[in-house]
């Protein structure tokens, strides 16, 4: 299984700001998600990142608010940009391995200001 | 929308077999039944996925009825630390995951 780790753990900020969270894989995959947990409540998923294409963004989540890379096999960051209060979420990368089983890291959890 | 129906909590005590159903009536051929579960502030972990037959690894067993409408997942003796929300996630691959609300499983000591 793939060992999944994500920065910052934590962060406070301030509304108008903008936060990246970088997401770092001990292996090369070719699938990364991005999924959004809001406070008390289920995954929705964000965006799927492939390395060397756009990502895909799912109905509600736009490019300009959080946009992505994926500069290599091991690594995507995601940016939560013009933060508002109602951003404020457990931040989740995954990757896919070979087995269709998809990993999760630990989370960045943001609170807005 | 979610295409699976899990009850909301369930409890469980210490070392017997925790058994969450689940609903997918509307499954589709190509459908895998993955189980997925959230331990408090932790990312989900994966647990067991399959497509007819019946699986078994070393955290769990699945078991998908012969009409794939529902499905079984069973954790043979569990312990306090299997106490987490475990999701039923339909899916033709792990690459398209919907977690719906899942089952808020407490074991009891």
């Amino acid at each position: 299984s793939a060992v999944i780790s994500q920065k910052p753990s934590r962060d406070i900020c301030q509304r108008g700001t903008s936060l990246t969270i970088q997401c770092q894989v001990d292996s090369q995959v070719t699938m990364m998600f991005w999924y959004r947990q809001q406070p008390g409540q289920s995954l929705t998923l964000i965006a799927t990142a492939n390395q060397g294409s756009e990502a895909t963004y799912e109905s509600g989540f736009v490019i300009d608010k959080f946009p992505i890379s994926r500069p290599n096999l091991t690594f995507s960051t995601l940016t939560v940009s013009n933060m508002s209060p109602e951003d404020s979420s457990i931040y989740l990368c995954s990757v896919e391995d070979t087995s269709y089983e998809q990993y999760f890291g630990p989370g960045t959890r943001l609170t807005v200001t | 929308d979610a295409k699976t129906t899990q009850p909301t909590s369930m409890d469980c005590a210490e070392g017997r077999a925790a058994n969450l159903p689940c609903n997918h009536s509307t499954i589709s051929g190509n459908e895998y039944v993955y189980w997925y579960r959230q331990i408090h502030s932790q990312g989900p972990q994966y647990i067991i996925h399959g497509l007819k037959n019946n699986e078994t690894n070393e955290m769990a067993s699945l078991i998908i009825t012969e009409d794939r409408k529902s499905s079984t997942l069973i954790l043979p003796h569990a312990t306090l630390r299997d106490t987490a929300v475990y999701y039923c996630i339909l899916s033709a691959g792990a690459n398209n995951l919907f977690f719906g609300t899942g089952t808020r499983l407490t074991v009891i000591p």
